[in-house]
């Protein structure tokens, strides 16, 4: 059973194309997260949201949008992309907003030509 | 200055060797402390929560020094699979729980 699932693992697009990732947990946490990995490996959070209402929304262009229908579900949108968006993108959840683990899901290695 | 600086390595230690990683962190409000592990090409994974009084996990051990404001994790009896990269975490309240990670440390335990 995956925890937290993402689709695709792996998007190959050109510039300024719009695209979307996909996230779903089923371990009925309240909280869901996207996080940025860029090429040095650095991790940034981008969204946090909490019972589907967005808490965190940090310096992040307005191309990112992301969307949650559900507690399950935090949708990630994507308009118009840059190279500069390349990047390694993982969603994941927490039981609570101030809960201590937060379990992640496998990625979306987004390439931008 | 990063909020959350760690040595990014690579540490190259055989196996059975001890190795120690340190963490600084800039933000004062930092209220909680984590190790995660991530494996190359493979989503980060909580290792351990780290604590004032200190906290161990088998080989690991996990260390809080709020006046410094410095987090270490010391790793014992190195083990092929311990091949990582270790990330330094931060928790803060800024009316939503910020999570920040260090830019991590790449271990590789040879035979």
């Amino acid at each position: 059973d995956t925890a937290v699932s993402q689709t695709p693992k792996y998007l190959v697009t050109q510039m300024g194309n719009d695209k979307s990732i996909k996230c779903e947990q089923n371990l009925g946490h309240d909280t869901m997260y996207w996080y940025k990995q860029d090429s040095k490996k650095f991790l940034k959070i981008m969204f946090s949201y909490n019972n589907k209402e967005l808490i965190i929304n940090e310096t992040v262009p307005n191309r990112f949008s992301p969307k949650s229908p559900d507690k399950a579900h935090l949708n990630l949108h994507i308009n118009s992309l840059e190279l500069g968006d390349s990047a390694v993108y993982f969603c994941a959840s927490s039981q609570r907003l101030v809960a201590y683990e937060q379990y992640f899901g496998p990625g979306t290695r987004l390439t931008v030509t | 200055r990063k909020e959350v600086e760690q040595d990014p390595g690579p540490f190259n230690v055989p196996e059975g060797a001890t190795v120690a990683f340190n963490c600084t962190y800039s933000n004062s409000a930092s209220q909680s402390f984590f190790w995660y592990r991530q494996d190359c090409r493979k989503e980060p994974k909580l290792l351990m929560s780290v604590y004032s009084s200190g906290n161990e996990d088998g080989r690991f051990t996990a260390q809080l020094n709020r006046a410094s404001q410095y987090i270490s994790l010391l790793i014992r009896d190195s083990k092929l699979s311990d091949s990582a990269t270790y990330l330094c975490v931060v928790k803060r309240d800024t009316g939503g729980f910020k999570t920040i990670f260090g830019a991590g440390t790449r271990l590789f335990v040879k035979a």
